[in-house]
This record gives C-alpha cells, sequence and structure tokens, in this order.
C-alpha cells in the first residue's frame, strides 16, 4: 500500500545536526513533489520545506530557510531533510508528505528533540 | 504573509452541523484554488479531507463539505458524529510557499 516512513529523528543539542530520512513504497516516488510538515508539542502544523518531482525546485519557510536542506533520491525512492544549526524551537515532530499543492499521504512523524 | 486565521474551538452536538472558517488573503486563500482541509486526532498524522477548495478525496464521507467565498474558505462537517472530535487544519498554496491556518478544536458535546 502506499506508504511514507520517516526515521532519524533524536535528542540533539543546540546547534547540532541531523538528517531525516523518509522511505517511500506503493507509489511512483518520482512522479510527485514532496513536503516536510512540522508539528511542535501541542502546536499546529508548520510547512518546513518542499521539493519537485525532480529535484530541481525547491523552497522553504524563512524559519528554516540557509539551515536545513531538502533533497531527494528518485532512485531509492528517498526524501531527505538536512537540519544544521538546530535552535530549540525546531523541537517538533516531523512529518514527511505527498504533495505540495495538496498533502494527501502523510508518514507517521519522526520527533525531533532540540535540548542541552 | 502570516498564518491563516482559523477559530480555536468549535462544538455541535451529534447530528448537527457546524462549520469552521479559514481566512486568508488576496495573497493566498483568495488567489489560488488551492485550499485544502487536514483532520487530526491526537496522536495521529493528519489525513486530508478536502482539497482543491471543495474536492473530497476517495473514502472520504460526503459529511465533509468544503467552500470558499473571497478570501474566506469554510469546512462544514454534516450530521457530526463521535469520531469527528478531533483537530482540523485549513492550509493554503500561496505563490510557491504553504499556509496552515492555527487548527481548530472540534468538540462533539
Amino acid at each position: 500500500q502506499v506508504q511514507l516512513v520517516e526515521s532519524g529523528g533524536g535528542l540533539v543539542k543546540p546547534g547540532g545536526s541531523l538528517r531525516l530520512s523518509c522511505a517511500a513504497s506503493g507509489f511512483t516516488f518520482g512522479d510527485y513533489y514532496m513536503t516536510w510538515i512540522r508539528q511542535a508539542p501541542g502546536k499546529g502544523l508548520e510547512w518546513v520545506s518542499y521539493i519537485s518531482s525532480s529535484g530541481s525546485n525547491i523552497y522553504y519557510a524563512d524559519s528554516v530557510k540557509g539551515r536545513f536542506t531538502i533533497s531527494r533520491d528518485n532512485a531509492k525512492n528517498s526524501l531527505y531533510l538536512q537540519m544544521n544549526s538546530l535552535r530549540a524551537e525546531d523541537t517538533a515532530v516531523y512529518y514527511c508528505v505527498r504533495g505540495s499543492g495538496w498533502l494527501d499521504i502523510w508518514g507517521q512523524g519522526t520527533m525531533v528533540t532540540v535540548s542541552s | 504573509q502570516s498564518a491563516l486565521t482559523q477559530p480555536a474551538s468549535v462544538s455541535g452536538s451529534p447530528g448537527q452541523s457546524i462549520t469552521i472558517s479559514c481566512t486568508g488573503t488576496s495573497s493566498d486563500v483568495g488567489s489560488y484554488n488551492l485550499v485544502s482541509w487536514y483532520q487530526q486526532h491526537p496522536g495521529k498524522a493528519p489525513k486530508l479531507i478536502i482539497y482543491e477548495d471543495n474536492k473530497r478525496p476517495s473514502g472520504i464521507s460526503n459529511r465533509f463539505s468544503g467552500s470558499k467565498s473571497g478570501n474566506t474558505a469554510s469546512l462544514t462537517i454534516s450530521g457530526l458524529q463521535a469520531e469527528d472530535e478531533a483537530d482540523y487544519y485549513c492550509c493554503s498554496y500561496a505563490d510557491t510557499l504553504i499556509w496552515f491556518g492555527g487548527g481548530t478544536k472540534l468538540t462533539v458535546l
């Protein structure tokens, strides 16, 4: 079935780095834009970044621009989010999501905690 | 530009109808037919229930409907059921960016 599975979350100190991965299955990954959405504990949804199907177009929220890098490997059906210079306010569940205009398939999320 | 505006909470009794509003601007909600709505139960990932302002994905009950007038989109849930109790988020694409509303907690009394 259509599925997205995130991995790579964990506890990291402020200023540290983390790389999230998302494995896609059950659909032709290379045909779709992909998006990262995050949700801080007890808070609402926040768009982080999305990438076009070929990887040629990439956009970021102002809150992560210059610190986070989205990428994809269509041969491996995988989406990535490299997160550098992490801050306490980056603490959240990070969701890998199919689409950009609308977000139709969501992963289960991976928790990122930034704390000393 | 900032997040879309939703009421923090709404409530209704089983069988009733409720409407959740989502107010944006002429740069987002009012410019694109790309408002979507998501339902999120506690501890679960969000689920798409409306896309392109008023379309339902396969498998979504026709009790859920979307509409839009100017810069305000709305989600209506008719025939409220206990399982509809959840958080609801609107979302709009806006010139390469994506904006979410703050979320609305629906309580079924």
